[in-house]
């Protein structure tokens, strides 16, 4: 779904970096949502904003915080990276209808890997 | 909060047979429950979902249950196809109105 971008989409980093990713949308949409993804663990969310002046944690947000920048962009950052950050990292976004959640569009999502 | 536990964590099947994956949920107050399929490499899509109002849910081969009392849905795949072959996650809707996933079943159809 092109309506949802990340960057980048591969990132090889050392143990205590800083790094950002970083996800846009143009799909309109107030919510946004950063999750990983680990073998056997399926989605878990990170950080959630339901609109620019709402940020929220997640199920695993230590070790992360998130910038909503605009209704469109919405970046993670790891302040330090460990090597246990290494995984799939997908950004999300998502809206209300009459009330009620719609469905969550993914990104292509950024595979990390910290060295 | 919300939990959902997702059975099987994987599953084959000959091609042309149905498959069938179970998705539990803790929170009576879930109202929502959408089903992704995520091909090797690819991102999750949407592929089918349904609201507590309803029971079942149809489109093509694809079916999705809901018991609301014993908190339970299942994704139902019939006639199954070399191309169903993927990880399927099941969801449901936590009270803070996001979604809590399932580790997801990885489907293999046999040709």
């Amino acid at each position: 779904d092109a309506d949802v971008t990340q960057t980048p989409r591969n990132r090889i980093t050392k143990t205590g970096k800083r790094i950002m990713l970083e996800c846009s949308q143009t799909k309109g949409h107030d919510r946004m949502y950063w999750y990983r993804q680990d073998p056997g663990l399926g989605l878990r969310l990170i950080y959630y904003s339901f609109d620019v002046k709402d940020i929220n944690k997640g199920e695993i947000s230590d070790g992360y915080s998130v910038s909503r920048q605009a209704q469109a962009k919405f970046s993670l950052s790891l302040e330090s990276a460990i090597p246990n950050q290494t995984a799939l990292y997908f950004c999300a976004t998502s809206d209300l209808l009459a009330g009620e959640l719609e469905t969550q569009y993914f990104g292509p999502g950024t595979r990390l890997l910290v060295l | 909060g919300e939990n959902v536990e997702q059975h099987p964590s994987t599953l084959s099947v000959q091609e042309g047979d149905s498959a069938v994956i179970k998705c539990t949920y803790s929170d009576s107050a879930s109202n929502y429950f959408p089903w992704y399929k995520q091909e090797l490499g690819k991102r999750p899509q949407l592929i089918i979902d349904i609201r507590s109002n309803v029971g079942e849910k149809k489109d093509q081969r694809i079916a999705v249950t809901l018991n609301k009392t014993a908190k339970h849905f299942s994704l139902h795949i019939t006639e199954t196809q070399p191309e169903d072959s993927a990880v399927y996650f099941c969801a449901a809707i936590t009270g803070a109105n996001n979604l809590f996933f399932g580790t997801g079943t990885r489907l293999t159809v046999i040709p």
